[in-house]
């Protein structure tokens, strides 16, 4: 069973800190890793999304990627009250198209 | 990017009534269509892959005679909930692959059904 592992939360930062979101995963030969935010009530939008390792920024967005771990994270820079949502980390199964989910973090910003 | 829309965005329904759900891609084609379901403060579960053309392929655990699935276009497929159950309420959510062919590719999500079964 490939599995995509994230800890439930809730993740409670300060406005403006650094938010960081961490995930693992069971599939080595995954190749492809998104980042995706879920606002309550609402279908998940893309945030990033990383294939090599080290890491890609986008704005207050950086993706770390290291495949030797198994490990993705989601770092959020300058955390606004608006970042306050469930945060989905996802990965594309090695031997299908499909994306498996991990359960998501909730978090939550403090103003 | 791609846009997914779902119909309807929201059904309330009697117990033992059928009710369908609409995933179409508005700009681009899409052979393969994901089919999701969550329930409160859960993740996204898979419930079944659409396949244009063909029949759906259903994960483990779905019962395909209960969540029939339609995809008779490129841009149209249909999920439809038979004799639902107070139990099958859940946010449906579909979603479809972009057509790029590189491992970077992404999936689009619709805005979700919100589907409550009294």
């Amino acid at each position: 069973q490939k599995e995509v592992e994230q800890n439930s939360g809730p993740l409670s930062v300060p406005e403006g800190a650094i938010a960081s979101l961490n995930c693992t995963y069971s599939d080595r030969g995954s190749q492809s890793f998104f980042w995706y935010r879920q606002y309550s009530g609402k279908s998940p939008e893309l945030i990033m999304f990383i294939y090599s390792n080290g890491d890609k920024e986008d704005g207050r967005f950086t993706a770390q990627l290291n495949k030797a771990s198994q490990y993705v994270s989601l770092l959020i820079r300058d955390s606004q009250p608006s970042d306050s949502a469930t945060y989905l980390c996802a990965v594309r199964d090695s031997s299908a198209s499909k994306i498996i989910f991990g359960s998501g973090t909730r978090l939550s910003i403090r103003p | 990017g791609a846009v997914v829309s779902q119909h309807p965005s929201r059904v309330i329904c009697k117990s033992g009534t059928s009710v369908k759900i609409e995933c179409r891609s508005l700009d681009f084609q899409a052979t393969t269509m994901f089919w999701y379901r969550q329930f409160p403060k859960q993740s996204l579960m898979l419930m079944a892959t659409s396949n244009e053309g063909s029949k759906a392929t259903y994960e483990q655990g779905v019962e395909k005679d209960k969540f029939l699935i339609n995809h008779a276009s490129l841009t149209l497929s249909t999920l439809t909930v038979t004799s639902a159950h107070p139990e099958d309420s859940s946010f449906y959510i579909c979603s479809a692959p972009s057509l790029k062919k590189s491992s970077t590719d992404t999936q689009y999500f619709g805005p979700g059904t919100r589907l409550t079964v009294l």
